[in-house]
């Protein structure tokens, strides 16, 4: 079974410029969330996405969104790119959220660089 | 506000020794808690994890942890550290405010000396 996959392994932009990333999930799932990890912030909450709406995001500002598509794939959107959002940016998919909670299953993560 | 601490940044061990790594937790109800691993370059992965029930809880790679909730710890442990162990290992708590997200702890980066 394909674990969660995310396109493209590398991004490089620069200041101000767009950035759009792909995560598929694993066959099943329909949540799929979003995580920053950046140098010396650790791992921080961003999206979270059930059945093609956003459930909750964390304190990141609205240049920050995303989508999820029909088939569960997700794409998240950053605008007006600063230097501080250079990160892996993991996604990671879990079954349906009803009842107890899922256990995550991370991709290998897009390494965005901003210059 | 839920919350984990990881209180060693860096932890390092001799092959062969055993491995305890320290995780705290700040959280209202009884949590659901995780072990993940990451290795240079790569995602996470889920060691193990509680929700409920026994609280020594088994995982893959040989490791466990046992969840203690008068001292709010969940520490992972494995008797006999490999080399291909080291790696940066962060400790989880979720779901947070009802949503299903995971707060993670600031990891612990393991390095296995011959």
């Amino acid at each position: 079974e394909a674990g969660v996959t995310q396109s493209p392994t590398h991004l490089i932009k620069t200041r101000g410029q767009q950035a759009t990333l792909r995560c598929s999930p694993i066959s099943g799932h329909t949540s799929v969330y979003w995580y920053q990890q950046a140098l010396g912030l650790g791992l921080q909450f961003l999206l979270w996405y059930d059945e093609g709406e956003e459930r909750n995001r964390g304190n990141f500002p609205p240049r920050f969104s995303g989508r999820q598509f029909p088939n569960y794939s997700s794409e998240l959107n950053v605008n007006a790119l600063e230097l501080e959002d250079s990160a892996l940016y993991l996604c990671a998919s879990s079954l349906d959220t009803s009842g107890t909670h899922n256990e995550q299953f991370f991709g290998p993560g897009t390494r965005l660089t901003v210059l | 506000a839920q919350s984990v601490t990881q209180p060693d940044i860096h932890i390092t061990v001799s092959e062969g020794a055993s491995l305890e790594l320290r995780c705290n937790y700040s959280y209202g109800a009884t949590p659901y808690l995780f072990w993940y691993v990451q290795s240079p370059g790569q995602g996470l992965q889920l060691l193990l994890k509680y929700f409920s029930g026994d609280t020594l809880v088994q995982g893959i790679k040989g490791f466990e942890a046992e969840f203690k909730r008068s001292q709010s710890s969940f520490n992972l442990r494995k008797p006999s550290v490999h080399w291909s162990d080291a790696a940066e290992y962060f400790c989880a708590v979720g779901p947070v405010g009802g949503f299903q997200k995971l707060v993670f702890g600031t990891g612990t980066r393991l390095l296995v000396s011959p």
